[in-house]
């Protein structure tokens, strides 16, 4: 069953624009993780955020972690057309090693 | 280094038929997983092992999905007889178990299943 469910479920926009993912979750979670899949290929680990830290930053890359509302946003900056891909959410909870991925946003840059 | 490696990258195969899929982990990784990918269902972990050994298998559809791992550097998923509603992307993932805090899962490019 998926824990993390991404929203919007297709985003679209142009080269240099902003782009923005969200995921909300239900339980209490230790950590979440952001990932890539490029189409035809495998899921690509971007960035994990713990439960105890509220924004991380990777590049052009920002996400951050709302516990109390249980949701997470990605920010790509001035995104590109090889930001193009699908991405997911994925959230560890309890005593879990497991991380347990969405749905995922799939995400078009146009150049 | 190497990542996963996933073969057969593409199958096709009739009704029926076996199929065998084959993973190679991450050296070094003790935590192994299979995961199907559908557009309908998304994401479905499978079963995964750790230290080789089946842990959690309550994601496998059915009796004719197995898994094994015979030892740390080799898996297989095999489905036995094949149906058209198995075809999916597989993927095999692995990791180094991590702990709760963080677990990085590296995904191999998967295989992509057609049964006709």
């Amino acid at each position: 069953s998926q824990q993390g469910e991404e929203d919007p479920q297709a985003l679209s926009i142009q080269e240099g624009e902003n782009a923005t993912m969200n995921c909300s979750y239900k339980t209490s979670i230790n950590n979440l993780q952001w990932y890539r899949q490029n189409s035809g290929r495998g899921l690509v680990h971007l960035i994990l955020i713990r439960s105890n830290e509220r924004e991380k930053h990777s590049g052009r890359l920002r996400v951050t972690l709302d516990t109390s509302k249980k949701s997470s946003s990605l920010l790509i900056t001035a995104s590109r057309a090889a930001d193009t891909a699908s991405y997911f959410c994925a959230t560890q909870s309890g005593g879990s090693y497991i991380p347990t991925f969405g749905r995922g946003t799939s995400l078009i840059v146009h150049p | 280094d190497a990542g996963v490696i996933q073969s057969p990258r593409h199958e096709v195969t009739e009704m029926g038929q076996e199929v065998t899929l084959r993973c190679k982990p991450i050296s070094g990784h003790n935590s192994l997983f299979w995961y199907r990918q559908t557009m309908m269902r998304g994401l479905e972990l499978l079963i995964y092992f750790n230290n080789n050994v089946p842990i959690d298998d309550s994601g496998m559809p059915e009796d004719r999905f197995s898994a094994k791992m015979p030892n740390a550097s080799f898996s297989t998923l095999k489905i036995q007889p094949s149906e058209p509603r198995d075809s999916a992307v597989y993927f095999c993932a692995s990791s180094s178990r991590g702990s709760v805090a963080g677990n990085t899962i590296y995904f191999g490019e998967g295989s992509w299943l057609t049964v006709v």
